[in-house]
């Protein structure tokens, strides 16, 4: 099936810096990727939604100027945390629809952050 | 809005016992239904999916789930564990109507522990 990969896997980072999450899809095109978070036992929180060559569609809640997403080609997203604070630490998870439409999603392994 | 209530939490059981994880959702509309299973270590994949036809929808690996409309559920069953199905389960639903299958709502999962 078709594979999404996000880099890295974990992360630390001091309080204040940014950091930057890739989103790949590897064996085809994703012109629409979708980024979530996780706290732990909990649900998957939709973020956004990052367009290929657009603006993402954040959902009501989250701060655009904080979690930068940028859609640069058809194989690669990327969320930037900036400023990063420890409330930020969290599970971040991409995925990209079944490009045959069959409607499914096809995830990355995630990627866990924290913030000292 | 909709909304997705899985009700147990942590699952465990013997091998060879049978499996029955709830899933409810709520919604006025038409809706396509999903599970999404996580082994440790790995990504969220799917394990079946109902957008129409015959309720009762046959997944990977002996999952089976059965969509009743009048009890807005989407049970999912096996109806043999093995020590391998141990992972994190995710009920999603999405509007019919939204193609988007990112707009996907979660349950905030069941974690199944298969005891060998």
């Amino acid at each position: 099936g078709a594979v999404v990969s996000q880099h890295p896997s974990w992360v630390i980072c001091k309080s204040g810096t940014s950091v930057k999450i890739e989103c790949r899809s590897l064996d085809f095109q994703a012109t629409t990727m979708f980024w979530y978070r996780q706290f732990p036992k909990q649900s998957l929180m939709l973020m956004a939604t990052s367009n290929e060559g657009s603006k993402a569609t954040y959902e009501q809640g989250v701060e655009k100027d904080k979690f930068l997403i940028n859609h640069a080609s058809l194989t690669l997203s990327t969320l930037t945390v900036t400023s990063a604070h420890p409330e930020d630490s969290s599970f971040y998870i991409c995925s990209a629809p079944n490009p045959t439409g069959a409607g499914e999603l096809f995830f990355g392994e995630g990627s866990r952050l924290t913030v000292l | 809005a909709q909304s997705v209530s899985q009700h147990n939490h942590h699952v465990i059981l013997s091998e060879a016992a049978s499996l029955e994880l709830g899933c409810n959702y709520s919604y006025g509309g038409t809706v396509n239904l999903f599970w999404y299973v996580q082994y440790p270590g790995q990504h969220l994949q799917l394990l079946l999916k109902y957008f129409s036809g015959d309720p009762l929808v046959k997944g990977i690996k002996g999952f089976e789930a059965e969509f009743i409309k009048s009890k807005f559920s989407f049970n999912l069953r096996k109806p043999s564990v093995q020590w391998s199905d141990t992972a994190e389960y995710f009920c999603a639903v999405n509007a019919h109507i939204n193609t988007n299958a990112g707009k996907s709502t979660f349950g905030d999962g069941t974690t199944l522990t298969v005891k060998p």
